[in-house]
């Protein structure tokens, strides 16, 4: 049982380049969600998923889009990365059952944009 | 749209001493109330939560929470900080959706 995983780990980008992260759960959980997490300023939500093949949007949305073809998969897309979007991103998986709401964690993905 | 303010963005304590990270929210609702700890380069790990019930709430490593409704907070608490207990510290707090709504963190310092 692997729980929440992110590749890559790193990556450097060049302004206007695109990529996409990948995060993979495996324990069946229905909710996913993309954080990213800048010094000060804690965890911000940029989107999430309630289920397969549904996404919206969260707190910081610009600039990202994100796609959930497999329940087990949550993908983050940059189309065109700025400097602004330098930034560690965190994965996110729990089970729909209200009251049950903790969040597991993947290790995050480092990205820099130059 | 709900908040959490964790009062401190660094604090240190003695190796031995009382550990208390401070966490306010608001939320116009009962919410559900989480303490995450990150080690550097790691992710979120689960301290522990609130949902309903007790209002104090122990988690791992011997850190404990209480829920204060009157005050809208949701300390953290550990008597004897320990040198591993070196991490940031998040609070969080969700409502009744399905969004998550997280404090900026507090860097905890132990010293030997």
């Amino acid at each position: 049982n692997a729980g929440v995983t992110q590749t890559p780990k790193f990556r450097v980008l060049k302004t206007g380049q695109s990529m996409t992260l990948l995060c993979a759960q495996d324990m069946n959980h229905e909710y996913m969600y993309w954080y990213r997490q800048d010094p000060g300023m804690g965890l911000r939500l940029i989107h999430y998923s309630v289920g397969e093949g549904t996404t919206a949007k969260g707190e910081v949305p610009d600039g990202y889009n994100v796609s959930r073809l497999k329940k087990q998969n949550f993908l983050l897309g940059l189309e065109s990365a700025a400097p602004s979007q330098t930034s560690v991103y965190f994965c996110a998986s729990r089970v729909k059952a209200a009251g049950k709401g903790e969040q597991y964690f993947g290790p995050g993905t480092r990205l820099t944009v130059t | 749209a709900q908040s959490v303010t964790q009062l401190g963005s660094h604090v240190s304590v003695s190796e031995g001493a009382l550990v208390l990270l401070r966490c306010n929210y608001s939320s116009s609702v009962p919410p559900y109330l989480f303490w995450y700890v990150q080690y550097p380069n790691q992710g979120l790990q689960l301290l522990l939560k609130y949902t309903t019930g007790a209002t104090l709430v122990k988690g791992i490593n011997g850190f404990e929470a209480e829920f204060k409704k009157s005050e809208t907070s949701f300390h953290l608490t550990k008597p004897s900080a320990h040198m591993s207990d070196a991490a940031e510290y998040f609070c969080a707090c969700q409502d009744t959706g399905n969004q998550f709504y997280f404090g900026t963190g507090t860097s905890l310092t132990v010293i030997p």
